[in-house]
This record gives C-alpha cells, structure tokens and sequence, in this order.
C-alpha cells in the first residue's frame, strides 16, 4: 500500500491550460515537500510545506497543505513547455523524522 | 559543480557482479541516503546514514549494503547483482539541523542495467 497516492498519474495538456496535481493519504504529515524531476536529472525541491492550510505560491505554481495535513496539491497556472516534468510529493510522517516518504509522481507533459 | 555528484552515471553489468556506486557531496550536510526509482513504484529507501558511524536499513535493504567513508561519501554496494535490481538509483542529502522538514537534495542518479 502507497502511503502517498498521487493523481493523475499523467497529464498531457496545452501551454496555457491550468492543472492540478493531487498528494492524499491517510497519515498525518509534519511536513509536505513537492519536488520536480527532469529527465536524466535527479528531483528538485520545489517547496515545503508545514502548517496545515498552508498556502505557498512559488510564481504559477501554487502548493497548499490540508488542514488535517494529511493531503497536498499543487496547482499551475498557464501551463509553459519549460513546466513538463515528473512532479513527486513526499512528506515526513508524524513521529518518523528520519524518513522521507516519497508519493508515486505525476507526470506532465506540456505542449505547444 | 554540483552539490551532490555520483559515480558512474550508467552501468551495465551482467548477474552475480559485485556493483558499487559512488556520491560524494560539497552541501556539508551530515546525513545522507540512497534512493531507488523504478516506474509506477516512485523513490524507495535503500539505506540511509545520520553520520559515520550510523547506518540504518531503510525499506528496501536486501541485496544492497552500503559504506560511510566519511561525512562527505556514501556508497552503495551490490554484493552479487541481479536483473530485479535494474533500476536508477539515487543519492541524496539532508541537513539534520533541520530534521523535522527533511528537505533532501539529489545527486544526478546513476542507471543500472544488470544483464
């Protein structure tokens, strides 16, 4: 069983269009992080998230944390060529401050 | 230059060898972790070290062992390599100072093809 289920799992839109990425789980999370992964590189944090609520915007992007910090999502804004890329959320569990628990990825694809 | 490299970026290399892949990292952070990646299946923890003298099994150890040379290398052993063991692998790091965020930072990932 995935502790962090992602969805889509693909996504295939137009520059842009505007999408959403959803992280959900049933655990509680101290903290949420959401990196991007290019291929032949390895992922880039793109931000963390700690409070539940939480609202950050990282130019189009916008991240939130639930407010039981048991869910995440991440939204973008006309969609650019430059944002394709497999987008992985990962979060420390409650009372397990040593792991990183990684969610199965979104992958997207933006075209012109 | 990168904080975090890794050595070799891809391997190809036949069952029953013995693998070892490299990181070394320049962030001076004290812990440190190796990842695999296969599709469908995200990142998974193979091992990770607090410092030197820590290691600790992470969720998928079997087949795997690991060294800590020192605070800035970490390497990852394939005692006798198998073709389920094909996958990328990834090196990361994290600073302990801020252990309850656990932000990681990634080497380059190196592919194995195990034959």
């Amino acid at each position: 069983t995935q502790l962090l289920e992602q969805s889509p799992q693909f996504l295939s839109i137009q520059e842009g269009e505007n999408l959403t990425v959803y992280c959900n789980s049933s655990s509680v999370f101290s903290s949420l992080q959401w990196y991007r992964q290019e291929p032949g590189e390895g992922p880039v944090l793109l931000v963390t998230v700690v409070t539940g609520g939480e609202v950050k915007k990282l130019k189009r992007l916008t991240f939130q944390f639930g407010d039981a910090r048991k869910d995440s999502s991440l939204h973008i804004t006309a969609a650019q060529p430059g944002d394709t890329g497999l987008y992985l959320c990962a979060g420390v569990k409650v009372g397990t401050a040593s792991k990183l628990t990684f969610g199965t990825g979104t992958r997207l694809q933006v075209t012109l | 230059d990168a904080d975090v490299t890794q050595t070799p970026r891809n391997r190809i290399t036949k069952t029953g060898k013995r693998i070892m892949l490299e990181c070394s990292q320049t962030k001076g952070h004290d812990r440190m972790y190796w990842y695999r990646q296969d599709p469908g299946l995200g990142l998974r923890l193979i091992y990770y070290s607090f410092d030197v003298k820590d290691i600790n099994k992470g969720e998928i150890s079997d087949g795997y062992s690991v060294s800590r040379q020192a605070q800035a290398k970490f390497s990852l052993s394939l005692e006798s390599a198998i073709p389920n063991q094909t996958a990328l692998y990834f090196c990361a790091t994290s600073d302990s100072t801020l252990a309850s965020l656990n932000e990681q930072f990634f080497g380059p990932g190196t592919r194995l093809t195990v034959l």
